[in-house]
This record gives C-alpha cells, sequence and structure tokens, in this order.
C-alpha cells in the first residue's frame, strides 16, 4: 500500500541551485497537485495536474515548474533555488468527476526543502 | 473563486473538553465537495471525513462530529472529550466539480493540555 510516495524527504539547497522533486502515486489517480505548507498560511496549491501530459497553474506557481509525463508521475522542479522557496512541499493525488464525485486527496509525506 | 477561512489560529482546550473548529466556506458552484484533514506533529496530512455539498446530513464518529449548514456556508467540526492524540492543526478543505482546484484553509492549531 504505497499510496503517494515523495523523495526526497528532506533536501538543503544552496540558492541558485536547481533540483527535482518526484512525486509517485499507485493509485491510477488522474489528478495530482503539488502544495507548499509555511507556517501560519496552511497549504497553498503550486501546479495541479488533471492528466498525463496536462499542467495548471495554482495559487502560487512562480519560480516553480512542473511535468506530468507519465500518469503516476507528477515531477516538480526549482530552475534557481531562492531562500523564500524554504518550506514543506507536499504531493496530493485525487479522483475527480462521476461517478463518485471529487474524493479526499491522498498525500505523501512531504519534503522538507530549505534554501540556505 | 473558492476560498475556505478558518478563523482560529491556535486553540488550547484541556483534556477531556470539548473543542469546536469553524470553517467558513465560499463558493459560486452549486455542486462542491468539503473536507477535514488532520496533521498530527508527525507531519503527515490524514484525512477526516468529506461532505458533498447535497447531502447536508451532519455526522458523529467516535469523538468527532461535523456540523455543516449550507445556509451559513460552514463545515464545523467538534472534538468532544478531547485527548492529548487529538494535539495537532487540522485543515478544512474545498473542492468543486467544476473547478479542478483543491483549496485548504490555514488551519486551526489545536492543543490539549494534559
Amino acid at each position: 500500500n504505497a499510496g503517494v510516495t515523495q523523495t526526497p524527504k528532506f533536501r538543503v539547497l544552496k540558492t541558485g541551485q536547481s533540483m527535482t522533486l518526484l512525486c509517485a502515486q499507485d493509485m491510477n489517480h488522474e489528478y495530482m497537485y503539488w502544495y507548499r505548507q509555511d507556517p501560519g498560511m496552511g497549504l497553498r496549491l503550486i501546479h495541479y495536474s488533471v492528466g498525463e501530459g496536462t499542467t495548471a497553474k495554482g495559487e502560487v506557481p512562480d519560480g516553480y515548474n512542473v511535468s506530468r509525463l507519465k500518469k503516476q508521475n507528477f515531477l516538480l522542479g526549482l530552475e534557481s533555488a531562492a531562500p523564500s522557496q524554504t518550506s514543506v512541499y507536499f504531493c496530493a493525488s485525487s479522483v475527480q468527476g462521476a461517478p463518485r464525485g471529487n474524493t479526499e486527496a491522498f498525500f505523501g509525506q512531504g519534503t522538507r526543502l530549505t534554501v540556505v | 473563486a473558492q476560498k475556505v477561512t478558518q478563523a482560529q489560529t491556535e486553540i488550547s482546550v484541556v483534556e477531556k473538553e470539548d473543542v469546536t473548529l469553524d470553517c467558513v466556506y465560499e463558493t459560486r458552484d452549486t455542486t462542491y465537495y468539503l473536507f477535514w484533514y488532520k496533521q498530527p506533529p508527525s507531519g503527515e496530512l490524514v484525512f477526516l471525513i468529506r461532505r458533498n455539498s447535497f447531502d447536508e446530513q451532519n455526522e458523529i464518529s467516535g469523538r468527532y462530529s461535523w456540523n455543516f449548514q449550507k445556509s451559513t456556508s460552514s463545515f464545523n467540526f467538534t472534538i468532544t472529550a478531547s485527548q492529548v492524540v487529538d494535539s495537532a492543526v487540522y485543515f478544512c478543505a474545498l473542492s468543486e466539480r467544476g473547478n479542478n482546484r483543491l483549496a485548504f484553509g490555514k488551519g486551526n492549531q489545536v492543543v490539549v493540555i494534559p
């Protein structure tokens, strides 16, 4: 029962470095999301995808890029990391639409990223 | 645009007291879905409950209960006889049938004092 798996779990980057966070789900979900969680801000949506080959901007997309080349994977990229991107990143997946309606989102364990 | 407001930031209660968390939402869609999640100190997000907009039946599950009122756009959550293990951040979330996003409130930090 893997569910949603995020790698890595922790990472420290220097300002200007790049990295990719990987999210993998084994539930055959169409929808996948990337959120960031900061103290007092709740979870804010960065980008999301409604299916393989599709991506869309969320609430705070600047400084991030995403790709969904395979249905089970959703990658989040930071091209040039900045200290403001220090955060905990969560990936999630869900089922939306007919016939069951929008189900709950299943979350990964999170990635704690520090940019120094 | 969809919006979720959790006005209370931190709530402290003594063990065995009840605690109610308020959630107010905004949506233009007639079909939508509401959720509560729990985030314990370990950091993972645990799904608690889902409610459809067309199902206003309130529910009790053990020490948890939910009060969904469309007339006031509220989806409140109550923990009865709180325990130390209930200490966590609780998030209310909303998704709309016509919108692909899942929006969260800022969360309520619940601290249960033994």
